[in-house]
């Protein structure tokens, strides 16, 4: 049984670039929610999708945008990248009657 | 909005003593979740709490939520060095957000 899978596992980045980041979620969930950590931080909430739509947003600006694909699967995409985007970015997904999360391993992201 | 606070930051123990992280909400939640990263890792699902005043375990774990649903805490009893890692608690509110504390940072000494 496949959890959740994130591509890449690494980037490094320029500031001003764009980002995207890829997440498959675990079989039998189509919730998916993104969360930015920030070293030795809680994750923050970043954006929650559903039935491919944008379900919940946290405190991030609109540089911050995402995809949900009808298989269930996610981008998070971040324009016009800053120092201070370098993070962990966690993908967790979940089943339609909200249980715990099940995360994937990161996508661990450096700008410079 | 919602605001999830942890403490301690850190905890150092030696094995076999026991720890506690407690969590408090600045508003009424309607759940909580408890989370175990360990180092270099991504947080892994340990429990939910619903209900007021709940108490579960597993092993040596034991997770309570608070009568006002605003509190909870997690005790290990006879940590071992399995356990290092940081524990966070998160919390679900009317909306579908979890909001993560900061996260206590457990190390064992053996």
């Amino acid at each position: 049984d496949a959890g959740v899978t994130q591509s890449p596992t690494h980037l490094i980045k320029t500031r001003g670039q764009q980002v995207t980041l890829r997440c498959s979620p675990k079989s039998g969930h189509d919730t998916v929610s993104w969360y930015q950590q920030a070293l030795g931080q809680g994750p923050q909430f970043i954006f929650q999708y559903y039935e491919e739509e944008e379900r919940q947003r946290g405190n991030f600006p609109d540089r911050f945008s995402g995809h949900q694909f009808p298989n269930y699967s996610s981008e998070l995409n971040v324009n016009a990248l800053l120092l201070g985007d370098s993070a962990l970015y966690l993908c967790a997904s979940s089943p339609r009657v909200a249980y715990g999360y099940t995360f994937g391993s990161g996508t661990r992201l450096t700008v410079v | 909005g919602q605001q999830v606070m942890q403490i301690p930051q850190y905890q150092h123990v030696q094995e076999g003593e026991d720890f506690t992280t407690y969590c408090n909400s600045s508003t009424t939640l309607s759940n909580i979740q408890w989370y175990k990263q360990r180092p270099g890792g991504h947080p892994v699902f340990l429990i939910q709490l619903v209900k007021s005043g709940e108490v579960k375990k597993q092993k040596r774990l034991t997770f309570q939520f608070g009568e006002a649903k605003k509190n909870s805490s997690l005790h290990i009893t006879a940590t071992q060095t399995t356990d290092v890692g940081t524990y966070f608690c998160a919390g679900g509110g009317s909306n579908y957000k979890l909001t993560f504390g900061k996260g206590t940072l457990l190390t064992v000494n053996p």
